[in-house]
C-alpha cells in the first residue's frame, strides 16, 4: 500500500526561525512529489519535484527530493506568522496520496 | 477560468439521510480526485475518476459511498444513510492530465455535518 509519512506532526517556532519539514514515502510507480500549504481551506500548490537533487525555490521556501532515500524536505527561512499553516506532502504514483501533514505555528 | 467549484460549502444531514457533494473541475480538466479530511488530520484519498470512468476507488468505503463523473455535469460523491462518523471535510481536486505532469488544483471543500 502506498504510504507517505510526514514529520514532525506539529511545530511551533518564533518569527525569523528556519524550519525543515520532512516527507518520506513508499509508493508503487513513483512519478512526482508535491508540496501543498493549507490554511483552513483548500490546499494551495507550492512545488512539484520529479528529479533528485534539484532544488526548487520560491521566495523563502525551497524543497529538494532524494529518490534514492525516498524523501523530500521543505525549508522555510526567516519564518513569518503568515507561514502558519498545515503543510501537506503528496506523492503521485498510480494515484495522488497525501501524508497527514505538518502543523506549523509561527509565533510573533 | 474559474477554479474547482464545490457545492454546497456546508451540508448538514440527519443520520440516515443521503448526502450529495458536487465538484465541477476546472475547465479542460478531465481528472477528478476526492479526498476526505478529519479535523487535525491530512487528506485521505477516496477515489480517482476520469470522465465516465472510475480509475481507482481503493480509498472508498465498501458500503454507502459512491462516486461518478458523467460525460456532462459535475462529479458527484454520494453518501447514503449517513452516520456521525461521516462528518468531515470533503475536498475535490482536478487536473488536466494524469499525474505526474501537473499538479492537482483543489476546491474549497464541502464540510459535512451529520447530526
Amino acid at each position: 500500500e502506498d504510504k507517505v509519512v510526514q514529520s514532525p506532526l506539529s511545530l511551533v517556532v518564533h518569527e525569523g526561525d528556519t524550519v525543515t519539514l520532512n516527507c518520506s514515502y513508499e509508493v508503487t510507480n513513483f512519478r512526482s512529489l508535491l508540496w501543498y500549504k493549507q490554511e483552513k481551506k483548500a490546499p494551495t500548490f507550492l512545488f512539484m519535484l520529479t528529479s533528485s537533487g534539484i532544488e526548487k525555490k520560491s521566495g523563502r521556501l525551497s524543497s529538494i527530493l532524494d529518490k534514492k532515500e525516498l524523501f523530500s524536505i521543505l525549508n522555510i527561512t526567516a519564518t513569518q506568522t503568515g507561514d502558519s499553516a498545515v503543510y501537506l506532502c503528496a506523492v503521485s504514483g498510480n494515484k495522488l496520496v497525501f501524508g497527514a501533514g505538518t502543523i506549523l505555528r509561527v509565533k510573533s | 477560468n474559474a477554479g474547482v467549484m464545490q457545492n454546497p460549502r456546508h451540508l448538514v444531514r440527519r443520520r440516515g439521510q443521503e448526502a450529495r457533494l458536487r465538484c465541477s473541475p476546472m475547465k479542460g480538466h478531465s481528472h477528478v480526485y476526492w479526498y476526505r479530511q478529519l479535523p487535525e488530520e491530512g487528506l485521505k484519498f477516496m477515489v480517482y475518476l476520469q470522465k465516465e470512468n472510475i480509475i481507482d476507488e481503493s480509498g472508498m468505503p465498501k458500503e454507502r459511498f459512491s462516486a461518478e463523473f458523467p460525460k456532462e455535469g459535475p462529479s458527484i460523491l454520494r453518501i447514503q444513510q449517513v452516520v456521525r462518523g461521516d462528518s468531515a471535510a470533503y475536498f475535490c481536486a482536478s487536473s488536466p492530465v494524469a499525474p505526474p505532469n501537473t499538479e492537482a488544483f483543489f476546491g474549497q471543500g464541502t464540510r459535512l455535518t451529520v447530526v
